[in-house]
């Protein structure tokens, strides 16, 4: 079956370090892979998407790539900062032609001044 | 802001209610969607609508029962719900191309819903 798995324990980094949160999958060839933000009592924001054929996205301090042989997306943000603390989900797209979009439970980020 | 709403934005109820949770999108978006997001769970895409017209029901059971009356509302009409159906309920809509895979969703703030 179709699974996601991005890392479930919490990632803390000293601010000003470049943060690193993985997304891997299995049993899929997503043509679309998506990041997004939430934070604690709010919905998901929306932040990169990347295509299969691209191998990075870059959008101000944000970097995604997309490995589709390892079937893993690498997020990062550099020169973090505390603000960036969230929850950040990666999405891939079911593959089926709809409009369905499958979420990982998502990565909490702890930015420490 | 993201330009989607929901009401309310707390619910409790028990389990021989009726209630509905209600969307509304000022985006001009033509696809909406109801997700069911757990702790340490996955969101879960309960239901799609694209141009008014249901396109996705994800095996959600019968106590969950969506209305999209026009291309801005959706609703979730709620009834004998269960203890574990408490959860955040997020809307979201995007602006669907026919035969495309989806831009970004613009979700909303959410309903936590507490079912006793």
């Amino acid at each position: 079956s179709q699974k996601i798995e991005q890392n479930s324990e919490a990632l803390n980094i000293q601010e000003g370090k470049t943060a690193t949160l993985t997304c891997n999958y299995t049993n899929y060839s997503p043509a679309y892979l998506q990041w997004y933000r939430q934070d604690p009592g709010r919905g998901p924001v929306f932040l990169l998407l990347i295509r299969e054929n691209e191998k990075e996205k870059r959008k101000e301090r944000l970097k995604v790539t997309f490995d589709t042989t390892l079937k893993q997306s690498l997020f990062h943000i550099t020169a973090s900062q505390p603000a960036d603390s969230a929850t950040y989900l990666c999405a891939l797209d079911s593959g089926s032609g709809t409009y369905k979009y499958i979420f990982g439970t998502g990565t909490r980020l702890k930015v420490l001044a | 802001e993201t330009g989607v709403t929901q009401t309310p934005r707390h619910l409790v109820m028990g389990m021989t209610n009726k209630k509905s949770l209600k969307c509304e999108q000022h985006l001009g978006h033509n696809a909406m969607y109801w997700y069911k997001q757990s702790a340490k769970k996955p969101l879960e895409l309960m239901f799609v609508y694209s141009l008014e017209e249901r396109v996705e029901n994800n095996s959600v059971p019968s106590r969950f029962s969506p209305e999209c009356p026009n291309s801005s509302h959706l609703f979730l009409h709620l009834h004998t719900l269960q203890p574990e159906d408490s959860a955040l309920y997020l809307c979201a809509s995007s602006q669907e191309v026919i035969g495309g895979r989806s831009n970004e969703q613009f979700f909303g703030p959410g309903t936590r819903l507490t079912v006793l």
